[in-house]
């Protein structure tokens, strides 16, 4: 079955750009996610990517996907302190089919 | 609009005792999901509803785990008897019926278990 990685730990200086990375193993992944989990609160999705695209951006966010090596990242563009969090990769197949989740980057931004 | 609810927010028991928690999804959404988080873990998924009924449930502990939606909206996931490893934050979510734009799920705050 699928398996989606990411690295556990990342810290930037407020206003500076950060990059989240994530590997999957199914290439038959479609859809490919980024959901945000603040403490104490549940996860909220920030954005998605279908497999058939190589970028998508959206405000400060810029997703970048690369089909080869099963490979996406997250860039965070002007990173600010209401960003630190821990975010979640994830992928399905399709969109009938659970999402598997990696195990979370947690951003640090320091003032 | 309400988000998804969930309760209690927080339960300490002790192993081999029961415990249950509630989920109320967002109005509409005909999808439901039980997932189990462990700390430093990303979220898995234990059952999926559509509707009253069950579509996933691979993951979940039969023996000790339960989960049912009455009437396709509110759900229960019930833990008996409770072990040590149970502890985690138990996350229900909620997504209107699958469709081509991907599956946006709607998480609640999550209900966070520990077992002593």
């Amino acid at each position: 079955g699928e398996d989606v990685e990411q690295s556990l730990f990342l810290s930037v200086r407020e206003g500076d750009s950060s990059v989240i990375n994530c590997t999957y193993t199914d290439s038959s992944s479609t859809y490919l996610y980024w959901y945000k989990q603040e403490p104490g609160a549940g996860l909220q999705l920030l954005t998605y990517i279908f497999s058939n695209m190589d970028m998508k951006q959206d405000q400060r966010l810029t997703v970048l996907l690369n089909k080869k090596d099963k490979h996406l990242s997250l860039r965070i563009a002007d990173t600010q302190t209401g960003d630190s969090a821990i975010y979640f990769c994830a992928a399905s197949e399709t969109s009938y089919d659970k999402v598997i989740f990696g195990p979370g980057t947690s951003l640090s931004v320091i003032p | 609009e309400a988000g998804v609810a969930q309760s209690p927010r927080y339960k300490i028991i002790e192993k081999r005792q029961s415990v249950a928690f509630w989920c109320n999804p967002i109005s509409g959404h005909a999808t439901l999901y039980w997932y189990q988080q462990i700390l430093g873990q990303g979220p898995k998924l234990l059952i999926q509803f559509q509707n009253n009924g069950v579509v996933d449930d691979s993951q979940l502990p039969k023996d000790r785990f339960s989960a049912e939606r009455l009437k396709g909206v509110d759900s229960t996931l019930k833990i008996q008897p409770a072990k040590l490893e149970d502890s985690a934050v138990y996350l229900c979510a909620s997504s209107l019926r699958r469709g081509p734009g991907g599956n946006e799920q709607f998480f609640g705050p999550g209900t966070r278990l520990t077992v002593l």
